[in-house]
């Protein structure tokens, strides 16, 4: 079966920071993959989305970005954290075979809690 | 472009009582509909979904069907929990997207004893 990991579950960071979050999925091969935020009582935020690997589309401009090493890892970084980077960032997956091909809903992970202080 | 939009809440009801979360979507072609559930402190988990018009997702006791002619998947639940308690994510997909998730923005559910 098909699992999805995000670490760390929690982690504070000082302002100017770096950071690097890592998702990895089992179980499938070549999926999309999704980096959200959710800032607190707030809906999802797409960041990020990559349909293979080094292949990453940007969707809000902002200090943060992403890379795909691996067919089933996806890191999100940044050099240096802003008080607004806080929120709680999901990672997610989904096959998706083509236009009228077959495609399933997005698998999410459990979440990182980042704090920047 | 595609874009779904839900009752915001939050939204309180008495144990036992009865759910309706509006979910209406714009959307080319025909989309995939969803329901997420995320409890306080996780990701979101699929709680229903449904692939064509008509279909009815259900799962839980919780039901949604896809009303294409309205444009709309409505979730229901005849008799609400405390366990009940979320937030709830009304999204689609499309090819049109190149199968991106579009979200509504969450309904905050509490469910009192």
């Amino acid at each position: 079966s098909q699992t999805i990991h995000q670490w760390p579950a929690t982690l504070v960071q000082p302002v100017g920071s770096p950071l690097s979050l890592e998702c990895t999925v089992e179980g499938t091969s070549n999926p999309n993959l999704y980096w959200y935020r959710q800032a607190a009582g707030r809906g999802l935020q797409l960041l990020f989305y990559s349909v293979g690997i080094g292949q990453i589309s940007s969707e809000v401009p902002q200090n943060l970005s992403a890379s795909r090493p691996q067919d089933r890892q996806f890191i999100l970084s940044s050099k240096k954290l802003l008080l607004s980077d806080s929120g709680f960032y999901l990672c997610a997956w989904s096959v998706w075979s083509g236009v009228g091909g077959d495609r399933t809903e997005a698998f999410f992970g459990q979440g990182t809690r980042l704090t920047v202080v | 472009g595609d874009s779904v939009t839900q009752m915001e809440g939050p939204v309180t009801l008495s144990e036992e009582a009865f759910l309706t979360i509006n979910c209406t979507y714009t959307a080319t072609g025909y989309p995939s509909l969803f329901w997420y559930v995320q409890y306080p402190g996780e990701g979101l988990q699929l709680l229903l979904k449904a692939t064509k018009a008509d279909d009815k997702g259900s799962n839980k006791g919780f039901e949604a069907t896809y009303r294409k002619e309205t444009t709309s998947f409505h979730l229901e639940k005849g008799s609400v929990q405390v366990s009940d308690s979320a937030v709830y994510f009304c999204a689609l997909s499309s090819d049109n997207y190149g199968q991106n998730f579009v979200f509504g923005p969450g309904t905050r559910l509490s469910v009192l004893p």
